[in-house]
């Protein structure tokens, strides 16, 4: 089955920092770009990052640019979200997924929970 | 930014009948549109990608249609499983990717 399995989410103060990991399993890891989405408590979904397969290509939401990293190790068949400068605003659900081409978002983890407050 | 939105905001409709939801790009984004289901506490399933190909394993009472700006996701006869929030995405004009607001599409 293929799977993304999202880990390192918690409580964190303002201005802190987090790094979320995404583990994946069952599919060929390196040929695929991925992303980071959240989702605000009872809100909608925003895309945060992507990067490209050989992370030729990196991209971010302009609400998170200069503050998160997005990195791929594919020897561990892992994606990364480095959080820094942490905000209330960011508190959400983040989600890894996997993008297909034509096919969008395929293939989506549970999700992690970060929560920003004092 | 290719702005999507979604209409209605809530959709009640009755198990076994059918269901129109709405979506609506600022600007083109030829067929690069996706649906998804979401249910409280879990993450969102693709259920439609190019806005009309079903994804592995989604019913055939799901159907997606349009190009262009104008996008339909119709639920032919609503079982007690689909009653969910539904999000459309475009992936045509990224960065950034972008999703409607949703469709609570609840029961009548």
């Amino acid at each position: 089955e293929v799977l993304l399995v999202e880990s390192g989410g918690g409580l964190v103060k303002p201005g802190g920092s987090l790094r979320l990991s995404c583990a994946a399993s069952s599919f060929t890891f390196n040929n695929y770009a991925m992303n980071w989405v959240r989702q605000a408590p009872g809100e909608g979904l925003e895309w945060v990052s992507s990067i490209s397969s050989s992370s030729t290509y990196i991209y971010y939401a302009d609400s998170v640019k200069g503050r998160f990293t997005i990195s791929r190790d594919d020897a561990k068949n892992s994606l990364y979200l480095q959080m820094n400068s942490l905000r209330a605003e960011d508190t959400a659900v983040y989600y890894c997924a996997r993008y297909n081409d034509y096919a969008a978002f395929d293939v989506w983890g549970q999700g992690t929970m970060v929560t920003v407050s004092s | 930014e290719v702005v999507m939105t979604q209409s209605p905001a809530t959709l009640s409709v009755s198990p076994g009948e059918r269901a129109t939801l709405s979506c609506r790009a600022s600007q083109s984004v030829s067929t690069y549109l996706a649906w998804y289901q979401q249910k409280p506490g879990q993450p969102p399933r693709l259920l439609i990608y190019g806005a009309s190909t079903r994804a592995t394993g989604i019913p055939a009472r799901f159907s997606g249609s349009g190009s262009g700006t104008e996008f339909t996701l119709t639920i032919s006869s609503l079982q007690s499983d689909d009653y969910a929030l539904y999000y459309c995405q475009q992936y045509n004009n990224w960065p950034p990717y972008t999703f409607g607001q949703g469709t609570k599409l609840e029961i009548k």
